[in-house]
């Protein structure tokens, strides 16, 4: 059990597209997911914590415009990067929580050309 | 917020010693620290975790010691086997699934045959 799903593994984007990234809780409902980034040789940083039916919390630093969380059901969260650069390139990481232990998805790495 | 430290960055050891890892955290409302080992392009898996009312755990060949006091937990390997090699993170956090963890910096172990 406790299994996180994440689509796409991969993408490759033009500059300025935006790029949606999808984290299910394929069997438990979380209310509460976070999104995480990770740069090549660099530990994760927290970017928000989603939170279902309200406005996500954003960590300092992390542009709530430019990263688009919603959390409309207790079993997905999605990540928009909107109008992606080059810099936004990075392997994403959601995880959810239950019983006092997060789960977390297998990653999307993005690139942005 | 929390800060976790996490030393050292980089462990070469020879298969059959030992590993250790080490963190500091800063927040001492922070009650659980879990590990994880992450191997390349892949997600963090926890591979152990300890909770403030517990100053050791231990788990076949991995354990965890928690210092409350001076706010450190260590992360011990033994007979380390090459499939052992990953990037390991420590993480703190006040305890709830709603809880954003915060990762140290994450230490490269390398098990050399």
């Amino acid at each position: 059990g406790a299994v996180v799903s994440q689509h796409p593994s991969w993408v490759i984007c033009k500059s300025g597209t935006s790029v949606k990234i999808e984290c299910r809780s394929l069997d438990f409902q979380a209310t509460t997911m976070f999104w995480y980034r990770q740069f090549p040789k660099q530990s994760l940083m927290l970017m928000a914590t989603s939170n279902e039916g309200s406005k996500a919390t954003y960590e300092q630093g992390v542009e709530k415009d430019k990263f688009l969380i919603n959390h409309a059901s207790l079993t997905l969260s999605t990540l928009t990067v909107t109008s992606a650069h080059p810099e936004d390139s990075s392997f994403y990481i959601c995880s959810a929580g239950l019983e006092n232990e997060q789960f977390f998805g297998p990653g999307t790495r993005l690139t942005v050309l | 917020g929390e800060n976790v430290e996490q030393h050292p960055s980089t462990l070469s050891v020879q298969e059959g010693d030992s590993a250790v890892i080490k963190c500091t955290y800063s927040d001492s409302a922070s009650n659980y620290f879990p590990w994880y080992k992450q191997e390349l392009g892949k997600r963090p898996q926890l591979i152990i975790d300890i909770r403030s009312n517990v100053g050791e755990k231990k788990d076949q060949r991995i354990a965890v010691t928690l210092n409350k006091t001076a706010k450190h937990f260590s992360l011990h390997i033994t007979e380390t086997q090459p499939e052992d090699s990953a990037v390991y993170f420590c993480a703190a956090t006040e305890t709830g699934t709603a809880s954003k963890l915060t990762f140290g910096t994450g230490t490269r172990l390398q098990v050399t045959l």
